[in-house]
């Protein structure tokens, strides 16, 4: 069964702090995908990465980065957190496989900015 | 720029009746669709896709219809259950390969 898990469920920060959210997925997929889902917005993509060490930006990088340094992990740093990234942060994963595939996603993480 | 637009942030439906679920783009190079449902506390699923060399795509009780001119997908839920009860978005993807854009929900409430 395909599995994407996301390290925290709920995360409370102080702003300023660095914050470090992680995804693991086991169906060996080549992208890997975050995103952030706020109420009338939508879910916005923030980064992806098509392969290991290789990241693009999405809709609204600006105050994150990525770490992809294994196939199977892909994780999303707030360098010095603010209170506007106070947001559900969700993960997923897909095949190259075909051209386009499915997003499998992760459960989310409800990341809260003091 | 919201390129994948969905106007009716919820809607109610009787058990038993159908859901109607709208989706508008405005990207004309989208060209693969798929509806995905979120429950409270959890991550997206899939539901139903469809690629625009089709106009329909049925499983089981799920329909997507896609209108290519008028750049609009729908999602018909017959007949709906309590069990449907979820948000509900649309996602669009073009040529550019993997990245899809998505709407930003309609919440359905299916009464029992």
């Amino acid at each position: 069964d395909v599995k994407v898990t996301q390290s925290s469920r709920y995360l409370v920060k102080r702003t300023g702090e660095k914050v470090f959210l992680e995804c693991v997925q086991d169906m060996d997929h080549e992208n890997m995908f975050w995103y952030r889902q706020d109420p009338g917005l939508g879910l916005r993509l923030i980064y992806f990465s098509y392969d290991v060490k290789m990241k693009e930006k999405g809709d609204i990088p600006e105050g994150y980065s990525v770490s992809r340094e294994k196939k199977e992990r892909f994780s999303l740093i707030l360098e010095s957190a603010s209170t506007n990234q106070t947001s559900m942060y969700l993960c997923a994963s897909s095949s190259l496989a075909g051209g386009r595939d499915t997003q499998y996603f992760g459960p989310g993480t409800r990341l809260t900015v003091l | 720029d919201q390129q994948v637009k969905q106007n009716s942030p919820s809607l109610s439906v009787q058990e038993g009746r159908i859901s109607i679920l709208n989706c508008d783009y405005t990207n004309s190079m989208f060209d693969y669709f798929l509806w995905y449902k979120k429950y409270p506390a959890e991550g997206p699923t899939f539901l139903i896709s469809i690629s625009s060399i089709k106009d329909k795509n049925e499983d089981g009780r799920f329909t997507v219809f896609l209108n290519k001119s008028a750049k609009h997908l729908s999602l018909h839920i017959v007949p709906s259950q309590p069990g449907d009860s979820a948000v509900y978005f649309c996602a669009a993807s073009g040529d550019t390969g993997n990245q899809f854009y998505f709407g930003t929900g309609t919440s359905l409430t299916v009464i029992p």
